[in-house]
């Protein structure tokens, strides 16, 4: 069974343009969760995805970040325009389960990420 | 102050050592996640323990949720066990989104 896969694995884009990553999670999953990491710090929650609804954006750091989920199946989270800050590494996870007990007992599985330098 | 705390930073053991690694938290959980990541490799689950201990070859993981602090064990250190392991807690809100909150790492070097 394939695992979380992203694309693309590496980008390197100039600051203003416009990036977009994508996340296809384990089959059958309906949890999608992103992440990321910036230079020297810890990761830190986007948001998370219940099939196509978004279950929770707290994480979001402002309207420049949009993450879509249509269909349910794979993610987009586009970045318009980029800044320098948000370079980083964009990890994205799956989990299986619906219900909100079934979740707090899942283990959620990790994508490789997407290492974004925006220059 | 971060609410997920680890030490240490960094390590460097030598091969065939018992390395601990901690973890200090300050929220309520539901679950507490131990990560593993290979330099320039993806994520991977080791643990997810929510009380108690749990096991898995050489690794060992145990909480103390009175303490909010749990440690994970590695016995008989090898090479290939050199990478960042990283400790994170699930915070429940009672049926919303159970996002993870992840501490900064500790990168382990064990060397032959």
């Amino acid at each position: 069974e394939a695992g979380v896969t992203q694309f693309p694995s590496h980008s390197v884009i100039e600051k203003g343009q416009t990036v977009t990553l994508r996340c296809d999670p384990i089959s059958g999953h309906d949890n999608l969760y992103w992440y990321r990491r910036v230079m020297g710090k810890e990761i830190k929650f986007l948001l998370h995805f219940v099939k196509e609804s978004k279950q929770d954006e707290s994480g979001m750091p402002n309207n420049r970040f949009l993450a879509e989920r249509t269909g349910g199946t794979y993610s987009t989270l586009k970045v318009q325009p980029a800044e320098l800050e948000d370079s980083g590494v964009y990890f994205c996870a799956s989990s299986q389960g619906t219900s909100g007990y079934a979740r707090i007992k899942e283990t959620q599985y990790f994508g490789p990420g997407t290492r974004l330098l925006v220059l | 102050k971060n609410e997920v705390e680890q030490s240490p930073q960094n390590l460097t053991a030598q091969e065939g050592e018992f390395i601990t690694i901690n973890c200090s938290y300050s929220v309520g959980i539901s679950a507490l996640h131990w990560l593993q990541q290979h330099p320039g490799g993806g994520i991977v689950s080791l643990f997810m323990l929510s009380s108690g201990k749990k096991k898995h070859g050489r690794l060992i993981a145990t909480i103390n949720i009175q303490e909010k602090h749990s440690s994970l064990h590695i016995t008989a250190s090898h090479p290939r066990d050199s990478a960042v392991y990283i400790c994170a807690v699930r915070v429940y809100y009672g049926g919303a989104t159970n996002k993870l909150i992840f501490g900064t790492g500790t990168l382990l070097a064990v060397q032959p």
